[in-house]
């Protein structure tokens, strides 16, 4: 199965400042990434397709990039309805996997 | 408008089997893989495996094999998971999400529901 590692588990920010949010494969995926959020007790949502491509209704603020086995989920000034859990998934082989998660708190 | 509504919250002894449901609507059922999610309390998200509305073909992660079995109901558009002799283990939320047409990522959710596994 492939692993996702995603760091820092933990990222504490104020609002208004911009982060990047990693995920490391454990072996190349192409771009087969997908970023979820996950707000407490709800579904996640999809924030990002195919490592960098935009989802219809998703703020601009949020942007993805990376190939191969390093990927970057970067917010553009962070604000307070966007402190949740941020997930990546992989789709290169099967099964499915996901990333541990990052927590983006308020500092 | 797509939807995936899920059933309630389950409380389930050791040893027993339950079955959920995810009703949709708002797109042709038949056209598309729903998958199933498992989350335990602050864990990760694991994918259980997925089945295509049109012709209930399924397909199982390794890891869930003989503890989950996948069914539709093409008439009411309901995807159904049956979890087996149930476990400490296997208390968690439960998605169901709608797999795109590429089968590569997922664009609906249903709102998860709760099994707990206790005597």
């Amino acid at each position: 199965d492939i692993v996702l590692t995603q760091s820092p588990a933990t990222l504490s920010v104020t609002p208004g400042e911009s982060v990047s949010l990693s995920c490391r494969a454990s072996q190349g995926i192409s771009t087969s990434i997908h970023w979820y959020q996950q707000k407490s007790n709800e579904s996640p949502r999809l924030l990002i397709k195919y490592a960098s491509q935009s989802i219809s209704g998703i703020p601009s603020r949020f942007s993805g990039s990376g190939s191969g086995t390093d990927f970057t989920l970067s917010i553009n000034r962070v604000e307070s309805e966007d402190f949740s859990v941020y997930y990546c998934q992989q789709s290169y082989s099967l099964p499915l996997t996901f990333g541990s998660g990052t927590k983006l708190e308020i500092k | 408008e797509v939807q995936l509504q899920q059933s309630g919250a389950e409380l389930v002894k050791p040893g027993a089997s339950v079955k959920l449901s995810c009703k949709t609507s708002g797109y042709t059922f038949s056209n598309y893989y729903m998958s199933w999610l498992k989350q335990m309390p602050g864990q990760n998200i694991e994918w259980i495996g997925n089945i295509y509305g049109g012709n209930g073909g399924t397909g199982y992660n390794q890891k869930f094999k003989g503890k989950a079995t996948l069914t539709v109901d093409k008439s009411s558009s309901t995807a159904y998971m049956d979890l087996s002799s149930l476990t400490s283990e296997d208390s968690a939320v439960y998605f169901c999400a709608r797999e795109d047409n590429s089968g590569d990522y997922f664009d609906y959710w249903g709102q998860g529901v709760m099994v707990t596994v206790s005597s």
